[in-house]
């Protein structure tokens, strides 16, 4: 089956520093990779689309120049939280769509940031 | 805004019962939709993906989407202590992300 990893699963850094949070497909190729955040008791929230070879399609009311968003190979995402802030402390997850006219997405299993 | 809607709960089952978990969308253009379950701290699992009217069954699992009423459900029947997590409805169309309700927290107890 589709595999999605993430790295690193959990990430404590200080404020005002930045962390990278890698997403891979194992063994599929995936064009266009999601970016999704989740706080405590909520549910998950969309953060950005990410398409290999082009910019980020950023949603309403995420700071693209705060997160950072590079699809540089059909494989692998990296989201980059600059400048990071207790109220960025987070679970952060991707997905990645099965092909380019799929509905399936495959998720990472998350990374669960917090700054200090 | 395209919206999915779900009962928060808790919504508290015994053993052995059937649980019924509800959702309704928004967006009439919808195409696929999707039921997943998310324990506490780990990342969504997909259980179920419909795609037409009408029910889908899997082991112990039943999908039901109605289009007209905009209204997806999952049944879960001979519920079982391992089933206690949070239920995430969610829908897309192809190529798309997907939007998540905020999710139905179901308690099994043994």
């Amino acid at each position: 089956g589709a595999v999605v990893s993430q790295h690193p699963s959990r990430v404590i850094c200080k404020s005002g520093t930045s962390v990278k949070i890698e997403c891979r497909s194992l063994d599929f190729q995936a064009t266009t990779m999601f970016w999704y955040r989740q706080f405590p008791k909520q549910s998950l929230m969309l953060m950005a689309t990410s398409n290999e070879g082009s910019k980020a399609t950023y949603e309403q009311g995420v700071e693209k120049d705060k997160f950072l968003i590079n699809h540089a190979s059909l494989t692998l995402s990296t989201l980059t939280v600059t400048s990071a802030h207790p109220e960025d402390s987070s679970f952060y997850i991707c997905s990645a769509l099965g092909g380019i006219f799929s509905y399936e997405q495959y998720f990472g299993p998350g990374t669960r940031l917090t700054v200090t | 805004q395209k919206e999915v809607e779900q009962n928060s709960g808790p919504l508290s089952v015994p053993e052995g019962a059937i649980a019924s978990l509800n959702c309704t969308y928004s967006d009439r253009g919808s195409q696929s939709f999707f039921w997943y379950r998310q324990y506490s701290g780990k990342s969504p699992e997909l259980i179920m993906s419909i795609y037409s009217n009408g029910d889908k069954e899997d082991g112990r699992f039943t999908a039901q989407l109605n289009k007209a009423s905009q209204y997806v459900s999952l049944l879960i029947r001979d519920s079982q202590p391992s089933d206690s997590a949070t239920y995430l409805c969610a829908v897309n169309q192809a190529g798309t992300a997907l939007i998540f309700g905020k999710g139905t927290t179901l308690s099994v107890s043994s």
